[in-house]
């Protein structure tokens, strides 16, 4: 069973870049029977989808944030990233990793991290 | 404002069945198979419950059921318990534009 834990540098200042990492244990992020992603959840809030991530690299995103995210996998930490730009106070949330077997293709997560808070603050 | 439509708030007694909605525009549940469910309790992370409309993972009790409708689907609860009281939220895949949408939450109180 994959485990999954979220970082991040929990306060930043509004128009700075965000960078979240997941680190992956119990299993390789190389694994190709695997993909993963992000999902945000602000304060007292629903959850957001943000994007996904296969282990070729190809990465498909919400389009209301495509145009400031990156999602990005480091196989020699076994872990991958959120870059998120030009943040404002609507970006701060719960942030989650997850991941979910390929087999089922499904855009669904069964895998998921206990979340890191991002706040977004002068 | 969320893309799937739930309500915001039920409440059932124990032993009850409940049955929570998802309602959808076109392009996404009515479109396709890929619905799916999350529970959620307090300071955890969300847990799928339902896939592919109807489909339990491993280890989610068979008190969970999943079905759709036209634009709408639906989750019920049979044998409602205490611990059932948590946050649910509806998913669907919609397109390759959109990707996936969620639906705002309901928040099941068991009475």
């Amino acid at each position: 069973q994959l485990q999954l834990q979220e970082s991040g540098p929990g306060l930043v200042k509004p128009s700075e870049t965000s960078s979240l990492t997941c680190s992956v244990s119990g299993g390789s992020i190389s694994d190709t029977d695997y993909y993963w992603g992000w999902i945000r959840q602000p304060p007292g809030k629903g959850l957001e989808w943000i994007g996904i991530i296969y282990s070729s690299g190809a990465a498909y995103y919400n389009p209301s944030l495509k145009s400031r995210v990156t999602i990005s996998i480091d196989t020699s930490k076994n872990r991958f990233s959120l870059r998120l730009n030009s943040v404002t106070a609507a970006d701060t949330a719960l942030y989650f990793c997850a991941s979910r077997k390929i087999e089922y293709f499904d855009w669904t997560y069964d895998s998921w991290g206990r979340g890191t808070l991002l706040s977004v603050s002068s | 404002q969320s893309a799937l439509t739930q309500p915001a708030s039920v409440s059932g007694s124990p032993g009850q069945s409940i049955t929570l909605s998802c309602t959808g525009a076109s392009g996404d549940i009515e479109t396709y198979n890929l619905v799916s469910w999350y529970q959620q309790h307090p300071g955890e992370a969300p847990k799928l419950i339902i896939f592919g409309v109807n489909k339990r993972p491993s280890g989610v009790s068979d008190r969970f059921s999943g079905s759709k409708s036209g634009n709408t689907a639906s989750l019920t609860i049979s044998g409602l318990q205490a611990d059932d009281e948590a946050d649910y939220y509806c998913s669907s895949y919609a397109g390759r534009t959109t990707f996936v949408v969620f639906g705002g939450g309901t928040k099941l109180t068991v009475l």
